[in-house]
């Protein structure tokens, strides 16, 4: 099908650590996207990737598409108070396509 | 810079009730969108709309939905008669071409009693 399974579910983590999360399908996405969504909003765009391989950063954010094309993650070096949220992996199956299929967002909660 | 912005932020209904929930998506763009999220799950696809019909919608989006763009800036979404799973939030999103990306709006939460 066209499941997105996102890992880990949540995270607990100090203010400065790095995070890592990673989303997988059992079939080829061609594009993918990472969201972040805070509480009582819509998800906010943080990075695309259209190629498999690509390594893609936006500030302390870095996210590759993997070489599969059925694996994504995400990276956040150095974290702070204000990363605090839910983090989406979203996805095209076709270039071009309407349809976006999400990941089951991961949680992640900082510790001061 | 421009945003999708969405009308109510909370709806309250009761059960069989119609409801018709507001997006005006931005102002250059051509494709339309409406997702739910229930509460706690992932955002869920609903349907996709371009030039003025609807290009895919989804399981979820049966004969008591209905979308449409009344004028040049509004895109709405009304469901029929309210059902309790109804209740998530909605939220739409635009993109500028087929090759963009999707922009959200901060969703309406809708509440069925």
């Amino acid at each position: 099908g066209q499941q997105l399974n996102q890992s880990p579910q949540s995270m607990f983590i100090q203010e400065g650590e790095d995070v890592s999360m990673n989303c997988t399908s059992s079939s080829i996405f061609n594009t993918w996207l990472w969201y972040k969504q805070d509480p009582g909003e819509g998800p906010v765009l943080l990075i695309a990737l259209y190629k498999a391989g690509e390594l893609t950063s936006n500030g302390r954010l870095t996210a590759q598409f993997g070489i599969t094309r059925k694996d994504s993650f995400l990276n956040i070096s150095a974290s702070i108070p204000s990363d605090v949220g839910i983090y989406f992996c979203a996805g095209h199956k076709i270039q071009g396509a309407q349809k976006l299929v999400f990941g089951q967002g991961t949680r992640l909660t900082i510790n001061p | 810079e421009p945003e999708v912005t969405q009308t109510p932020s909370h709806q309250v209904t009761q059960m069989g009730q119609e409801v018709i929930l507001h997006c005006v998506p931005i102002s250059n763009h051509l494709y339309f969108y409406w997702y739910r999220q229930i509460l706690g799950q992932k955002v869920e696809f609903l349907v996709s709309f371009y030039n003025n019909e609807i290009s895919e919608k989804s399981e979820i989006f049966d004969d008591q939905f209905s979308v449409e763009r009344p004028d040049g800036s509004n895109f709405t979404l009304k469901i029929r008669s309210t059902k309790l799973e109804d209740s998530a939030m909605y939220f739409c999103a635009s993109r500028e071409g087929a090759y963009n990306e999707q922009f959200f709006g901060p969703g309406t939460r809708l509440t069925v009693l």
